[in-house]
């Protein structure tokens, strides 16, 4: 059983568009993440979510919107794509938000803005 | 402003040799580091970690070293296998702080010629 699953794995969409990444957790974890790692291949953190608040919301344009209908799944809406937002994006989940629990990755979404 | 380095994009090595991958940080505040090792379409998978309050952990194969007066950390792998080839991620963080904000490393791709 996959720990930390997200769909689709690639998603190919025109710019406008507005599309939908999900994520699901099956750890018990508290805390989900949101990553983004760009063509320089960074890893930044994008949201993250305790308990279904969110707890980290770093300067991503407002056309990103994560939803956690509960702790266990966080998705990630993004409206109007543009040709900057093609990039990896990764859902990961952790014991708690303090102190340190490893990340746990999903396999990460391929977004291609043409 | 990059507060995590990995200033080596890849590393090649030979089997059973050892693999010295190395890190830098800029952030006095960092007091808890990170190694994460992602395969080709595949999440980063944690690897192990080391506490400021000590200057080397061991686990296995895997051995990080922390030299907190240069900000330097390093992951030796002996002997290196070619299971090992992958893209390795050097991670950093203030412990005390939330989980979101750990701060990721660029990757050093390391192959591990049989």
């Amino acid at each position: 059983d996959t720990a930390v699953s997200q769909t689709p794995k690639y998603l190919v969409t025109q710019m406008g568009n507005d599309k939908s990444i999900k994520c699901e957790q099956n750890l018990g974890h508290d805390t989900m993440y949101w990553y983004k790692q760009d063509s320089k291949k960074f890893l930044k953190i994008m949201f993250s979510y305790n308990n279904k608040e969110l707890i980290i919301n770093e300067t991503v344009p407002n056309r990103f919107s994560p939803k956690s209908p509960d702790k266990a799944h966080l998705n990630l809406h993004i409206n109007s794509l543009e040709l900057g937002d093609s990039a990896v994006y990764f859902c990961a989940s952790s014991q708690s938000d303090r102190g340190f629990s490893p990340l746990h990755f999903g396999n990460g979404t391929r977004l291609t803005v043409t | 402003d990059q507060q995590v380095k990995q200033n080596s994009p890849s590393l090649s090595v030979q089997e059973g040799r050892i693999s010295i991958l190395n890190c830098d940080y800029t952030n006095s505040m960092f007091d808890y580091f990170l190694w994460y090792k992602k395969y080709p379409a595949e999440g980063p998978t944690f690897l192990i970690s080391i506490s400021s309050i000590k200057d080397k952990n061991e686990d296995g194969r895997f051995t990080v070293f922390l030299n907190k007066s240069a900000k330097h950390l390093s992951l030796h792998i002996v002997p290196s296998q070619p299971g090992d080839s992958a893209v390795y991620f050097c991670a950093a963080m203030n412990y005390g702080g939330s989980q979101g904000n750990l701060i990721f490393g660029k990757g050093t791709k390391l192959s591990v010629k049989p």
